[in-house]
């Protein structure tokens, strides 16, 4: 069975720009996360998807940050503007529902300069 | 609110030795759910173990074992013999249920360094 992907896993902007992060979960997951992991801490929870729907978006930066799941599948993050501070892992987890075990991609690693 | 603490930053031991991670949780809920993960050099989170608060068994799985004290809300992770590879950043985590939000509480993690 294939695991959560994510793309890019890499990606390096300039303070201002913008940026995009894809995330396709385990097939049949209902319930998709996204977490931020700067360095030397660990994840912080920013959105859980159940199917299409918000079910908790309280840690994020919504004058920065959104995101989407429109078809219940895949996700995007997007950042605009970036700031220095977003310099961070974005980790996408899926799992087959709520209070179930998360299982984690291998992350997007963004450097804003 | 909910909180995880690790307060070990940093463990080193030579292979072969017994190591234990320490978790301490905080939660007014009564139902909940507690996780090890592993993070290698290579930055993927791995699933090591769920336990929901309702069962306090001990849970063994090789090497691997898992003390969960409701008593005194720690659920502590012990590795035998320890190897190599064993060397990553162990993360603990906690999640509520109830209300549908349970996104993960995770701890700072504690750095383990096994010297061969």
């Amino acid at each position: 069975e294939a695991g959560v992907a994510q793309s890019p896993r890499y990606k390096i902007i300039e303070k201002r720009q913008s940026v995009a992060f894809w995330c396709n979960p385990i097939s049949g997951h209902a319930t998709l996360y996204w977490y931020q992991q700067i360095l030397g801490q660990g994840p912080k929870l920013l959105i859980q998807f159940q199917n299409n729907g918000v079910v908790d978006d309280s840690q994020l930066p919504k004058d920065r940050f959104s995101a989407e799941r429109l078809k219940g599948v895949d996700s995007t993050l997007k950042i605009q503007p970036a700031k220095l501070e977003d310099s961070a892992v974005y980790l996408c987890a899926s799992s087959p529902g709520r209070e179930e075990t998360q299982y984690f991609g291998p992350g997007t690693r963004l450097l804003v300069l | 609110a909910q909180k995880v603490t690790q307060a070990q930053t940093e463990i080193s031991v030579v292979e072969k030795e017994d190591v234990t991670l320490d978790c301490v949780y905080e939660t007014r809920d009564t139902t909940y759910y507690l996780f090890w993960y592993k993070q290698p050099p290579s930055g993927e989170l791995v699933f090591l173990i769920r336990r929901n608060s309702f069962d306090e068994q001990n849970e063994i799985s090789g090497r691997y074992s898992w003390n969960f004290q409701k008593s005194t809300s720690s659920f502590n992770f012990t590795i035998t013999a320890s190897q190599v590879v064993d060397s990553a950043v162990y993360f603990c985590a906690l999640s509520e249920a109830g209300g549908g939000a349970d996104g993960l509480t995770f701890g700072k993690g504690t750095h383990l360094i096994i010297q061969p």
